[in-house]
């Protein structure tokens, strides 16, 4: 198992409020990435970052923000969320020179009613 | 642009029997390919990937899977099928840039059958 966490594992939450999915690792990678899942389906990246103070949009369009103001923390924010945003949540990481697989946390699972 | 076609949803094998998990990939220029696999509500784990050399490729629990340039496929194997292998597989190939982008395939339930 990679040493990558996401917390929380799962999560139900109301219309409108405002959640923070956290996604830490402590395998010194420079690159993360979140993509969307809903179960048993394709993923689809919503944001990577390069490292410190880089963050970008994949290629499926999120409402959500991300932020990396340290390298092991790469956090999702949902400002309101809504019941579209209802799915699965995966982080990874990779980024040792040669190395190009990505390592995934478990997931958090994200209900909006 | 990149992309990755798993052309069978449902792959069903019986345990004991050897298993093959289709991918045929797009890519310009040489590609990175991988293989990754998810259990039931967890992420997912790393199996095996092509970046050069060999075409046969070995990974973890006894997969392997073969790069065929000309075909443009990297099928997933395994000789000898058991029912713990029962899982959702994906397939990926990578873009190649700074950040290593994975474009995933829609992923194939594998299921043996005791």
């Amino acid at each position: 198992e990679a040493d990558i966490y996401q917390t929380p594992r799962y999560l139900v939450i109301g219309t409108g409020k405002k959640i923070t999915l956290e996604c830490s690792q402590t395998m010194g990678h420079d690159k993360m990435y979140w993509y969307q899942q809903d179960p048993g389906m394709e993923l689809h990246l919503i944001h990577y970052s390069y490292g410190v103070n880089s963050t970008e949009k994949g290629d499926l369009s999120s409402e959500s923000t991300v932020s990396r103001i340290r390298t092991e923390h790469f956090p999702l924010t949902l400002e309101s969320a809504r019941p579209s945003h209802t799915s699965q949540y995966l982080c990874a990481s990779s980024g040792v020179l040669g190395i190009y697989e990505q390592y995934f946390g478990p997931g958090t699972r994200l209900t909006v009613t | 642009a990149q992309s990755v076609a798993q052309p069978e949803d449902q792959v069903n094998v019986a345990e004991g029997n050897p298993l093959t998990v289709k991918c045929t990939y797009s890519v310009s220029g040489n590609p990175y390919l991988f293989w990754y696999v998810q259990y039931p509500n967890r992420g997912l784990q790393f199996l095996l990937k092509y970046i050069t050399g060999d075409n046969l490729v070995k990974g973890s629990y006894g997969f392997e899977a073969e790069f065929n340039k000309s075909q443009t496929s990297f099928h997933l194997k395994k000789p000898s099928a058991h029912v713990s292998d029962s899982a959702l597989y994906f397939c990926a190939v990578s873009d190649q840039t700074g950040a290593n982008n994975l474009f995933f395939g829609t992923g194939t339930r594998l299921t043996v059958i005791p």
